[in-house]
């Protein structure tokens, strides 16, 4: 079975520190995508980051950067210079190709406080 | 110039009931689906559409309808609603050249009573 696990349900971090939020998956292919999704309150579901498995370089979108273990099957999602605007639920995803459909996996999410 | 928007917002209705939740894209996607996040915030897919045919039906309830009128457009049927529907459901699409990236709309909250 194919699974994403994001074993942070909550995190807080202090206005302009960085945090890392952690997501492990599980799957037998070889050729996947993994994704970090924002939700903030609004509860628009907001792409963060977008990684190819096949690419060993780690995804950045300015302040966000991933960190691509394929061995371990991690992927974590680190976050610098956090902004109020920070403060979501942030979900890791995973999809597969299997069959020509695409599917995507979202793990439970991690609450992400932002304090100032 | 939104680009998956879906109506209602917010539907509250009663057990039993029959209603419906609009989806449509203006972003040229022919890949067009349903999730369902409940109240533990996890999401799930329900439904797949590419180019107005099913191609991703998870294990839901015939309750629940599906219907692609044209690729702009997932529209999403229930029938006898039961207090365990109530969720977010959210629309999503993907574009044929990047098929992996999915555009959410702004999601349903369902109120069963």
């Amino acid at each position: 079975a194919q699974t994403v696990t994001q074993s942070q349900p909550e995190m807080s971090v202090q206005e302009a520190e960085t945090v890392t939020l952690s997501c492990t998956y599980d799957t037998s292919e070889n050729n996947y995508y993994l994704f970090w999704y924002k939700q903030p309150p609004s509860r628009q579901m907001i792409l963060v980051i977008r990684q190819e498995a096949y690419k060993q370089q780690n995804a950045t979108e300015n302040r966000f950067s991933v960190n691509f273990q394929k061995a371990a099957k991690s992927f974590s999602l680190k976050i610098s210079d956090s902004q109020l605007g920070d403060t979501a639920m942030y979900f890791c995803a995973f999809i597969t190709t299997t069959s020509g459909t695409y599917k995507y996996i979202f793990g439970t999410g991690t609450r992400l406080k932002v304090l100032a | 110039d939104t680009a998956v928007s879906q109506t209602p917002k917010y539907l509250v209705t009663q057990m039993g009931n029959d209603k419906s939740i609009k989806c449509e894209q203006n972003l040229g996607h022919d890949t067009m689906y349903w999730y369902k996040q409940d109240s533990k915030k996890f999401l799930k897919i329900m439904f797949s559409y590419n180019n107005k045919e099913l191609i991703i039906n998870e294990t839901v309830p015939n309750r629940f309808s599906p219907k692609s009128p044209d690729k702009a457009h997932l529209n999403l049927h229930i029938n006898s609603l039961e207090l365990g529907d109530s969720a977010v459901y959210f629309c999503a699409s993907s574009p044929p050249t990047l098929r992996d990236t999915q555009y959410f709309g702004p999601g349903t909250r369902l109120t069963v009573l």
